[in-house]
Parts: structure tokens; sequence; C-alpha cells
């Protein structure tokens, strides 16, 4: 299983672009990266999937190097709202899935 | 629908209770999991179950005894706990457990305390 490592907090303001990055040099030719967003007492939330280059959707967009050696979610013009805790996972259906300790963005007014 | 729903939200219990946690989920979905969260720690698993068969127990203590009675529904049963297992109890569900895209829906958890 893929270890990840990412910031382990984010101070952004509303209105910017934030970028979190997650590095997960020994990801396996199967893995898929996956980025999910957890509020305090509530339980995680899928934000978007990939395995290479870019994917985009309604929230955010995810972009994969060739090497898959790392990851960027992007989250355009932050909120308060999205003040969370986002967790990057690595790993194919077979293995469990680990969570690492998760970035905390705090977005400011 | 993409919903887990749990119940119940919050839970008192003594160390000498025995109680249950409940998961439901009416999306299809043939993998369910349970995960334990510390406040400021991401969530650990516990248990996984695919197609109603337990397939992962990662050496949880044996006083968390869990049962998945059908494809929809996941138990968590209870009893003589300890105060350090009070925690933020979560399901999640996802279509199958094996697939290289495996996509977890969590419910929004049980908070339990352990007196």
């Amino acid at each position: 299983l893929a270890k990840t490592t990412q910031p382990i907090s984010m101070d952004s303001y509303e209105g910017q672009e934030v970028n979190i990055t997650c590095s997960h040099n020994n990801i396996a030719t199967n893995d898929y990266i996956t980025w999910y967003q957890q509020f305090p007492s509530q339980g995680p939330r899928f934000i978007i999937q990939g395995y290479k280059t870019k994917v985009t959707n309604e929230v955010a967009s995810l972009f994969i190097p060739a090497d898959r050696k790392s990851s960027t979610l992007s989250l355009p013009r932050v909120s308060l709202s999205d003040t969370a805790v986002y967790y990057c996972l690595v790993g194919e259906g077979y293995s469990t899935l680990t969570f690492g300790k998760g970035t905390m963005l705090l977005v400011s007014p | 629908d993409t919903e887990v729903t749990q119940t119940p939200k919050h839970l008192v219990m003594g160390m000498t209770n025995k109680k249950s946690l409940k998961c439901e989920q009416h999306m299809g979905h043939r993998a369910m999991y349970w995960y334990k969260q510390k406040a400021k720690k991401p969530p650990e698993l516990m248990f996984v179950y695919s197609y109603e068969k337990l397939s992962i127990n990662e050496s949880v203590p044996s006083r968390f005894s869990p049962e998945c009675p059908n494809s929809s529904l996941l138990n968590l049963h209870l009893h003589a706990l300890q105060p350090e297992d009070s925690a933020l109890y979560l399901c999640a569900s996802s279509q199958v457990r094996g697939g290289a895209k495996n996509i977890q829906y969590f419910g929004a958890g049980t908070r339990l305390s352990v007196l």
C-alpha cells in the first residue's frame, strides 16, 4: 500500500485558489489516487479520483504528473465552507484504504 | 441516492453496557466498512465486509463484534467497552471491495462516549 505525505495544514483566504500536494513515491501500477474532504464530526466525502494527467469535476481538479509520484488537488476560489481536512488516499480496490494524516485547510475572510 | 445512514448519532454507555451501532445503505453496494476516528486523527479501518462476509479484521478487540445481516445493513455490537474506546465510529460502503476505483461513501458517524 502506497504511503502518502501531505502538509499538515494550509491557510488561505476566500476567493483564492488552493493547491494541496500529496507525495506517494511508491505508488503501484494499478493504484488510483482519491481525495476526500472531511468536516468536523462528519464522515469523509469523496471529492475526486484520478489515475494520470488531469481530472476535473464541478468542485475540484486533480493534477497527476507522468511519474505519478505526487498529485495536486486544486480548489478554485475557495470559500469559508471549504475549511476542512483533506485526505489523499492511494491504492487499488483489492487493498485496504488507509487514511494518512490529512491536510487541515483553514479559509479566512 | 448516495446516502449511508448511521444510528444513533450519539451514544453514551457505561463499561458494563451492551449496545449496537447500525448502518444502512440502499445503493446496492456489496462492500461495507467500519472505521474508528479519534479527535484530530484520521479514520482507522476496523472491519471490512464483502458480500456479507467478513473479509478484513484489523486486529480489533473482541469487545467490538461486527455483523452483516444482509447486503444493506451493517451492525457493530459493543460490549464491555473502555473509556479509550470513546470516538466517532464511521460506516462506509463501496460498490465492491475489489476493483481499481474503490470509492467509499461514508455515513455521518456515531459519536460514542464510554463512561
